[in-house]
């Protein structure tokens, strides 16, 4: 069975600072995507990033990028110079491709705060 | 694109009382997903249909919860009757294809007293 774990329930950085926000899984099927989502205390579900277990290079997107490292599994999201607006929970999931359009199972997510 | 589309924002119930929860998937998006979110739990989900058949209801906590997906715009998910443990946020997400994100809808918090 697939599983996400994230071992930072929270986290602190400094404002212009970069932070890593870790991810570990664990899954079965050669084929599946990686995603990142931020949770802001409005509560919608925003999507940051996608790798999927094929990609060659790491993901980016602006100030996002994904650490992938397929031999350990894990998918780290990297965010560079840290805003305040970055303040967040972030949730890493994965879906498992072989079997087509499959659900995403999430990780207990990383609430990140971003201190001025 | 106006995105996936829940309603109501927020339900306030007594316990006994049936709940439904609506959600207009993304035009053209062939999957919808039903989540749950809670402190102690974290995102679960409930069911997912695939154009409009329901394929996996494993989440779906016991008979007192039905999803129904009558055309592919549109979808239900209900209660009957609620108890308060029920109480949650309930998020509705569409899926174009199996290599794309899952585009959430902004959820509906329930409180059932």
């Amino acid at each position: 069975a697939q599983k996400i774990t994230q071992t930072q329930p929270g986290m602190f950085v400094q404002e212009k600072e970069a932070v890593t926000l870790d991810c570990t899984y664990d899954t079965s099927d050669q084929s599946y995507g990686l995603f990142w989502y931020k949770q802001p205390s409005s509560g919608e579900m925003i999507f940051l990033i996608y790798q999927g277990s094929y990609d060659e290079q790491n993901a980016t997107e602006g100030r996002y990028s994904l650490n992938f490292q397929k031999a350990r599994k894990s998918a780290n999201l990297v965010i560079s110079a840290s805003q305040l607006g970055d303040s967040a929970m972030y949730f890493c999931a994965m879906r498992e491709l072989s079997s087509g359009n499959t659900p995403l199972v999430f990780g207990k997510g990383t609430r990140l705060s971003v201190i001025a | 694109d106006a995105g996936v589309i829940q309603s109501p924002r927020h339900e306030v119930t007594e316990m006994g009382q049936e709940v439904t929860l609506r959600c207009k998937p993304i035009s053209g998006h062939n999957s919808l997903f039903w989540y749950r979110q809670t402190m102690m739990r974290g995102l679960e989900l409930l069911i997912y249909f695939n154009n409009n058949v329901p394929i996996d209801d494993s989440g779906m906590p016991e008979d007192r919860f039905s999803a129904k997906m009558p055309n592919a715009s549109f979808s239900t998910l209900k209660i009957q009757p609620s108890e308060p443990r029920d109480s949650a946020v309930y998020f509705c997400a569409s899926s174009p294809g199996a290599y794309t994100p899952l585009h959430f809808g902004n959820g509906t918090r329930l409180t059932v007293t």
